[in-house]
């Protein structure tokens, strides 16, 4: 079954540190990656993604992920936190079926930079 | 360009009521799904529309329906509304599926069921 892990429901780091959200997933057949950040009453906005190619992806607000195939993760991070980093963060896989994308997205994890 | 534009954004309805959400996608987008959200259950799928037809569905009661109108349009309907129905219900748009392409969420709706 495909499926999608975000080990940590929180993560807290001081302002200026480095922040990593995980991701692991479980899919059959080649994954399409993606992390998404939610502010409160808001939708998901796109951050970025992993199609093929190059392993570490950037993306909006300087966030970047690293696609490791042998891991089946794919790790968010930020070389520096800001305070309105503070939000929560989804990881999706997409693959195909059918030659129709389905999506499966992790349960969230809630990033706290505290000042 | 314009982006995914739920209406309403805020809705209270009473239990055994019905409802309809709204959903116009980016200019040009023609996949549509909908996703309900919950602090329980996080996000869960509920169905994708592409061509006005549903191409997958999610695990939700037939109370939940839905469609997508020849302008990719879609509408999501929920009759017979439960308490556990309050929940961010949240529509994205895509180029159309199989393309590798992400989704583009709109703010979602906020239902509110009393």
């Amino acid at each position: 079954a495909q499926s999608v892990a975000q080990p940590e429901d929180q993560v807290n780091v001081a302002e200026g540190n480095p922040l990593t959200v995980k991701c692991t997933y479980s899919v059959s057949g080649n994954p399409y990656l993606f992390w998404y950040v939610q502010y409160p009453n808001r939708g998901l906005q796109f951050l970025l993604k992993y199609i093929t190619g190059d392993n570490l992806v950037k993306g909006s607000y300087g966030f970047e992920a690293e696609f490791n195939k042998s891991q089946t993760s794919f790790h968010l991070k930020k070389p520096s936190a800001l305070v309105s980093d503070s939000a929560l963060y989804f990881c999706a896989v997409s693959t195909l079926k059918d030659n129709f994308n389905k999506f499966y997205f992790g349960s969230g994890t809630k990033l706290n930079v505290k000042p | 360009k314009a982006g995914v534009t739920q209406t309403p954004r805020y809705l209270i309805k009473t239990r055994g009521q019905q409802v309809t959400l709204s959903c116009s996608p980016i200019s040009g987008h023609r996949s549509v799904s909908w996703y309900q959200q919950t602090p329980g259950q996080g996000l869960q799928f509920l169905f994708e529309y592409f061509s006005e037809t549903q191409r997958n569905k999610g695990n939700f009661p037939g109370r939940f329906s839905g469609r997508q109108f020849s302008n990719s349009r879609s509408e999501m309907n929920v009759s017979t509304l439960e308490l556990g129905d309050s929940a961010l219900y949240l529509c994205a748009s895509s180029l159309a599926p199989g393309q590798g392409g992400g989704y583009t969420f709109g703010s979602g709706t906020r239902l509110t069921v009393v």
